[in-house]
This record gives C-alpha cells, sequence and structure tokens, in this order.
C-alpha cells in the first residue's frame, strides 16, 4: 500500500535558525495535506498542495511539492518558540484516503 | 468552526472489556475517521466511514470495530481490549470527497481519547 516517509522524526534548534523537514511518497499523489500538532494537542490543518511544483507560502512557513507529485517539504524561516511541535505530511493517493507520515517533532531553545 | 467531540479525555479499563469510544462532530462531514497515535509511528488509520451505516477498514483494523448509526456520530469499538491498545485515539472528520481529487478538504480532529488497559 501506499506509504509515506517524513524525515528528520526529531530536530532541535535555536531560536532564529531555519528548520525543514521533508516527505517522500511510495506513489504519486493527487495532493499533500500538512498539519501541524502542538505538544498535548490534536493536529491542525496548515496547508494543502495540489499542483505539480507548487509552492505556498504562510508568513514563516514555506511549503513545496515536487515536480512528480512523489514529494513534498516544509520550511520555516527563523524560528520562534511559538513553532513547536510535531509537523505532519499526509499524501492522498488515488483512493482518496490520506496516509500520514510519522512526523518531525520540532522543539526551539529561546 | 467545526467542532469535533470526543467523549472521553482518558480512559482506564482492564484486559478483556469491550470498550466504547464515542466522537460527534457539529459540521454535517459525510466521512469519518479513527486513528490511534504512538510514539514513533504517528498516526495510524484504523476505520474510516464515507456515510451512514458504512465503514471501510484502515491500516490496522484488527481487534476493532466501528459503527456509524447517525451522521454525527462514529463508534469505535474494542472488542475485547488487550494492552497493547494503550494508546492515543484520535477522531476527525471531513467534508465529502472531491472527486477530481483537487478539493480542500482538510481532516477536523477532536482532542483525543489516552486509552489505558490494564
Amino acid at each position: 500500500g501506499q506509504q509515506v516517509m517524513q524525515i528528520p522524526q526529531y530536530q532541535h534548534v535555536q531560536e532564529g535558525e531555519d528548520f525543514t523537514t521533508y516527505c517522500n511518497s511510495s506513489t504519486t499523489l493527487s495532493n499533500i495535506q500538512w498539519y501541524k500538532q502542538r505538544p498535548g494537542g490534536h493536529p491542525v490543518f496548515l496547508i494543502q498542495l495540489v499542483k505539480s511544483g507548487e509552492v505556498k507560502k504562510q508568513k514563516r512557513l514555506t511549503f513545496q511539492f515536487g515536480e512528480a507529485k512523489k514529494n513534498s517539504s516544509l520550511h520555516i524561516t527563523a524560528t520562534q518558540t511559538t513553532d513547536v511541535g510535531t509537523y505532519f505530511c499526509a499524501g492522498r493517493g488515488s483512493n482518496y484516503k490520506l496516509t500520514f507520515g510519522k512526523g518531525t517533532l520540532l522543539t526551539v531553545n529561546p | 468552526d467545526v467542532k469535533v467531540t470526543q467523549s472521553s479525555r482518558y480512559l482506564v479499563k482492564r484486559t478483556g472489556e469491550k470498550v466504547f469510544l464515542e466522537c460527534v462532530q457539529d459540521m454535517d462531514h459525510e466521512n469519518m475517521f479513527w486513528y490511534r497515535q504512538d510514539p514513533g509511528l504517528g498516526l495510524r488509520l484504523i476505520y474510516f466511514s464515507y456515510d451512514v451505516k458504512m465503514k471501510e477498514k484502515g491500516d490496522i483494523p484488527e481487534g476493532y470495530s466501528v459503527s456509524r448509526e447517525k451522521k454525527e456520530r462514529f463508534s469505535l469499538i474494542l472488542e475485547s481490549a488487550s494492552t497493547n491498545q494503550t494508546s492515543m485515539y484520535l477522531c476527525a472528520s471531513s467534508p465529502t470527497w472531491d472527486l477530481t481529487g483537487t478539493g480542500r478538504r482538510p481532516q477536523h480532529f477532536g482532542d483525543g481519547t489516552r486509552l489505558s488497559i490494564l
């Protein structure tokens, strides 16, 4: 079945440093979604990417969808303590089921 | 704003018990999901439902069943609880699939139920 690999599993940064998490799918995706889960909270939808090569920005967050629609990345510029949490990608394949990556836990040292 | 409510935040049960986890959403969403979340394993789909009385197995359905008698309510049932089912259980809902595959249909999650099986 469809698998979505996400790396790294953990990332610790100093406040102000950049952060990137990567997702790779074993199959071509129709779209990919990104979620953020704060410590003790539940996943919250951030964004959806649909088109090949698409790039979207939300303030300091930049999301990319690969040309082959099999990989994606989330980049945070100049991290802040409020960015702490686990970031998940979730890919939708041809059967419309979302498959989540295992997530990247980001911790930020103030 | 979408509200997904799970009946319990914390639950402790004993091995062999039949356990019911309830989830209610207030946005008339057609699709509802049950996931379990374990450290290092991310979110794994147990079952989902795309309509009343309809259900489909996810990636790890063994030991679980579900019930969807009303559109707003989706129940997860552990037929005979075992210690390896100790986990955080998350319910989610989303509106109807976009058949073109390009619809923006995020999943909305409840706060989760932390279930301990002793």
